[in-house]
């Protein structure tokens, strides 16, 4: 596709659950944001990839979160024993390298939803 | 006091009005600026995107950035239906690594 791609839109599950949210980047990209949004809150930074560097994990808020990109591509970001307040969107972005990624040229998923009961 | 704080809106005006929106910001790093829009259950978008001090123009849109204040603001004249959305600004610079550090957002509705 010509965008970037989340899957899946929107995940209901069980406090205590594990869950994986999927992003897969524009062709090409080679910066990979995680980002979370809360209801009227801004986005909060959890995680940057660029090619083959290892990851800036500063903004993960805990370590129930863990993400993996895998062949620079396709990331996943994996939430452990999930809580309530762990309820939010998900966004990925990315960027066609470290220099756009200045700019701000980030291009964003439609995020995954995340509800947890 | 947060790192970049907008005017938490909502924010609702007729067709045609001048819009502005606007964030202050405590870092004095901050040397990129930026202002996405978002539509309801999509993704954030740019729209406008400044370096350093000064004004920018696209449209009917204009972005200010005041970096001796530490405040930025978006214009929209004329404004449209189809402007109605959350508009986040956005600011990074080169010592923030590769971080972009967003405001909470104002929620505009033009209304016909």
């Amino acid at each position: 596709g010509a965008g970037v791609s989340q899957s899946p839109s929107n995940k209901v599950t069980e406090k205590g659950k594990d869950v994986e949210l999927r992003c897969d980047p524009i062709s090409g990209h080679t910066a990979l944001y995680w980002y979370r949004q809360s209801l009227g809150q801004g986005l909060e930074f959890l995680i940057y990839f660029q090619g083959n560097s290892a990851p800036d994990k500063s903004g993960l808020p805990s370590d129930r979160f863990s993400a993996e990109r895998t062949g620079g591509s396709v990331s996943t970001l994996t939430i452990q024993r999930t809580q309530q307040e762990d309820s939010a969107v998900y966004l990925c972005a990315s960027s066609l390298d470290e220099t756009y990624s200045n700019t701000g040229e980030l291009f964003f998923g439609e995020g995954s939803r995340l509800t947890v009961l | 006091q947060k790192e970049v704080e907008q005017d938490p809106g909502p924010l609702s005006v007729p067709e045609g009005a001048i819009v502005s929106l606007n964030c202050t910001y405590s870092n004095s790093a901050f040397q990129y600026f930026m202002w996405y829009r978002q539509y309801s259950r999509k993704g954030p978008e740019l729209l406008m995107y400044t370096y350093s001090s000064g004004n920018k123009e696209d449209g009917r849109f204009t972005a200010q950035v005041d970096k001796s204040s530490k405040y930025i603001s978006l214009f929209i004249r004329d404004s449209q239906p189809s402007d109605s959305a959350t508009y986040l600004c956005a600011m990074s610079s080169l010592n923030y690594g590769q971080n972009f550090v967003f405001g909470p957002g104002t929620r505009l509705s033009v209304l016909p």
